[in-house]
C-alpha cells in the first residue's frame, strides 16, 4: 500500500473559523510532510515531522499548528486563516527524514479561505 | 545555495510525438539527488524517478526515459509517442544529502499538454 489519504478533499471557511487537515499514511514511513502549493506554482515546504516530532518549521505563520498524534496520522490545524492561505495542501511521507528517499504524496486538501 | 531550473513553463505536443522537459540544477554539494515528479489535475505528486549524483547512467521505464548529465548538470526527462494521459505538470526536483530534513528544491514545474 503506497497510498497517502487526504481529508477533506476540499474545504471552504472563514477567516474567523478553526478547521484541520488530516493526512494518514500506513507505510510505515517515519517522516511526514505538510506542504503548501499555490497555483502554478511547485510546492513549498511548510513543515517536517520526524519519528512523531516536530523537525523542521519553515518559517510558518502560527495560525498554521501542525500535529503529529502517531506515526501514522498527521494533522494541520488551521485558524484566523487570510484569504492568501487559499492553495492545495499536500500531506507526503518517507521512509526516514535522514534519507533522501522519494516522497509519496497525498491528493491534497484544496482549501478556500473566505 | 542549491536551484532547480525548468525554462519550458509549457509544452504542447500532438499524441505520439516525443517530448523532452528540461532540468538544470545547481548545487555545491557533491552527494546529491535528483527527482522527477509528475502531478495530474487530481493534485497528487506522483513519484517517476531518483537519481543519485554518483549514478549518470541514463534510465528506460517503458516509455519514459531520463539523461542525467553531471558536465552541464541537467537532468532531462523525455516521454516517447506521447499519450493523451501525460498530460500533466512535472516537476524536477534536487536534496541534497547534507540538508537535513529530505528537503526537496522543486523546479518551477513544465506543464505538458497532449492533444489528441
Amino acid at each position: 500500500d503506497t497510498e497517502v489519504t487526504q481529508t477533506p478533499k476540499h474545504l471552504v471557511m472563514g477567516m474567523t473559523n478553526k478547521k484541520s487537515l488530516k493526512c494518514e499514511q500506513h507505510m510505515g514511513h517515519r517522516a511526514m510532510y505538510w506542504y503548501k502549493q499555490k497555483a502554478k506554482k511547485p510546492p513549498e515546504l511548510m513543515f517536517v515531522y520526524s519519528y512523531e516530532k516536530l523537525s523542521i518549521n519553515e518559517s510558518v505563520p502560527s495560525r498554521f499548528s501542525p500535529e503529529c498524534p502517531n506515526s501514522s496520522l498527521l494533522n494541520l490545524h488551521l485558524h484566523a486563516l487570510q484569504p492568501e492561505d487559499s492553495a492545495l495542501y499536500l500531506c507526503a511521507s518517507s521512509q526516514e527524514e535522514e534519507r533522501p528517499d522519494e516522497q509519496y504524496f497525498g491528493p491534497g486538501t484544496r482549501l478556500t479561505v473566505t | 545555495a542549491q536551484k532547480v531550473t525548468q525554462a519550458q513553463t509549457e509544452i504542447s505536443v500532438v499524441e505520439k510525438e516525443d517530448v523532452t522537459l528540461d532540468c538544470v540544477y545547481e548545487t555545491r554539494d557533491t552527494t546529491y539527488y535528483l527527482f522527477w515528479y509528475k502531478q495530474p489535475p487530481s493534485g497528487e505528486l506522483v513519484f517517476l524517478i531518483r537519481r543519485n549524483s554518483f549514478d549518470e547512467q541514463n534510465e528506460i521505464s517503458g516509455r519514459y526515459s531520463w539523461n542525467f548529465q553531471k558536465s552541464t548538470s541537467s537532468f532531462n526527462f523525455t516521454i516517447t509517442a506521447s499519450q493523451v494521459v501525460d498530460s500533466a505538470v512535472y516537476f524536477c526536483a534536487l536534496s541534497e544529502a547534507l540538508v537535513l530534513g529530505n528537503m526537496l528544491t522543486f523546479g518551477g514545474g513544465t506543464r505538458l499538454m497532449v492533444k489528441p
